[in-house]
């Protein structure tokens, strides 16, 4: 079974739609992150909750809303999408707290978003 | 901004082992030294991370100066499904929400 998993894997939509990227993890983790890589390939976080509750919000267009319905799934919804918003966006989670782990972040495979 | 320095680019024949630097000159005394890879079209995939000591594990083993001003990632026998970009990264161990920097990372490419 697949950690962390992110639907769509794909996404291609027109300027101005709202659309979500699901996330949902099965590793019993307390915290999930929302991470942005742009076409030059710089990983950047957007979002952090760590048991539903927002922990870290970087500087994102507030067209951008993380929703934490229970620890185990964060989604992206993107309201009046731009074309800058196209790029690729991982979900991760991790166990805050962890000794030996050291909070040590698992990535999903990606969710490809391109604004047309 | 990323806390470390890492070169953009290295070679390693398959086979032989990949050593790959790391500079972190700035790092604070509960700062751990983690490193992930991507390979093309994946997610960030951890690799390894230490504190003080030497680590090693299945995938890799991480070397870092009594210092602690720059770590080296070794793969002791690379394979071409190593080839990727590898990000070592500096962050403490409390809670700060796992934000984890990535910097321009080392792109490894492992030739036959």
């Amino acid at each position: 079974d697949t950690a962390v998993s992110q639907t769509p894997k794909y996404l291609v939509t027109q300027m101005g739609n709202d659309k979500s990227i699901k996330c949902e993890q099965n590793l019993g983790h307390d915290t999930m992150y929302w991470y942005k890589q742009d076409s030059k390939k710089f990983l950047k976080i957007m979002f952090s909750y760590n048991n539903k509750e927002l922990i870290i919000n970087e500087t994102v267009p507030n067209r951008f809303s993380p929703k934490s319905p229970d620890k185990a799934h964060l989604n992206l919804h993107i309201n009046s999408l731009e074309l800058g918003d196209s790029a690729v966006y991982f979900c991760a989670s991790s166990q805050v707290g962890a000794a030996r782990s050291g909070n040590t972040i698992y990535f999903g495979e990606g969710s490809w978003l391109t604004v047309v | 901004d990323a806390k470390t320095t890492q070169p953009p680019s290295m070679d390693c024949a398959e086979g032989r082992a990949a050593n790959l630097p790391c500079n972190h000159s700035t790092i604070s005394g509960n700062e751990y030294v983690y490193w992930y890879r991507q390979i093309h079209s994946q997610g960030p995939q951890y690799i390894i991370h230490g504190l003080k000591n030497n680590e090693t594990n299945e995938m890799a083993s991480l070397i870092i100066t009594e210092d602690r001003k720059s770590s080296t990632l070794i793969l002791p026998h690379a394979t071409l499904r190593d080839t990727a970009v590898y990000y070592c990264i500096v962050r403490p161990s409390y809670n700060q929400g796992g934000k984890l920097i990535f910097g321009q990372g080392t792109e490894l490419s492992v030739k036959p």
